[in-house]
């Protein structure tokens, strides 16, 4: 069946720093690609998506390629804020998460 | 952005009792709405997929007689955790698509509901 593996957290970063935080897929056909954020006490929401291969999404500065060659999808800042520090989610358009990886970022 | 309205925010309960968790769509209607599990270390896994108008299809491992599901409407889904027990506690969360099609549209959450059964 389907699944998303994602990078295992949690990630810490001075300000500034560079971002990636990897994803890689398995599913049959071509999904299409999200991440989803979820900031402290709220609700996750987009962040942005792909829905072919070779498409870059792209929003507040982070970045991700479709990359089907390599199933892979991995998100990329880069410099981050410390109001990015949140739970990061990789995910197919079946619903399916990765585990979420967790970034701090420290001033 | 589409609203999704998850209720109750908080719940406690006995051992042994039953718990209804409420999701709605707020200004636009949902065919399918997802109901979630996410765990201390916020990994997040999907529980059900509830199909408005027909039974909700279940993830392997989910117990569909302890997590029933309905979709009775296309603004409201809903999660009745039966019999709960303290291993049921955990933060559950509801998403719903706009559109009818996965493709590439986007899911809308819940701000989830965090129950405690003691």
């Amino acid at each position: 069946g389907n699944s998303v593996t994602q990078m295992e957290g949690p990630v810490t970063l001075s300000e500034e720093a560079f971002l990636t935080i990897n994803c890689t897929y398995t599913a049959t056909g071509y999904p299409s690609l999200f991440w989803y954020v979820q900031y402290p006490g709220e609700g996750l929401q987009l962040l942005l998506k792909a829905t072919k291969a070779d498409d870059k999404g792209s929003n507040k500065g982070f970045e991700a390629t479709y990359r089907k060659e390599t199933t892979s999808f991995h998100l990329e800042k880069g410099s981050v804020q410390v109001s990015d520090s949140a739970v990061y989610f990789c995910a197919l358009n079946d619903m399916r998460f990765g585990a979420g990886t967790r970034l701090t970022v420290k001033p | 952005g589409a609203v999704v309205s998850q209720h109750p925010s908080r719940v406690i309960c006995k051992s042994g009792t039953s718990v209804k968790i409420e999701c709605r769509s707020l200004d636009f209607q949902a065919t399918t709405m997802f109901w979630y599990r996410q765990f201390p270390k916020q990994s997040l896994m999907l529980m059900a997929t509830s199909n408005e108008g027909s039974k909700a299809t279940y993830e392997q491992g989910v117990e569909k007689d302890k997590f029933l599901i309905n979709h009775a409407s296309l603004t409201l889904s809903t999660l009745t955790v039966t019999s709960a027990h303290p291993e049921d506690s955990s933060f559950y969360i509801c998403s719903a698509f706009r559109g009818a099609t996965l493709q590439n549209t986007e899911a809308f959450f819940g701000q989830g509901t965090r129950l405690t059964v003691v």
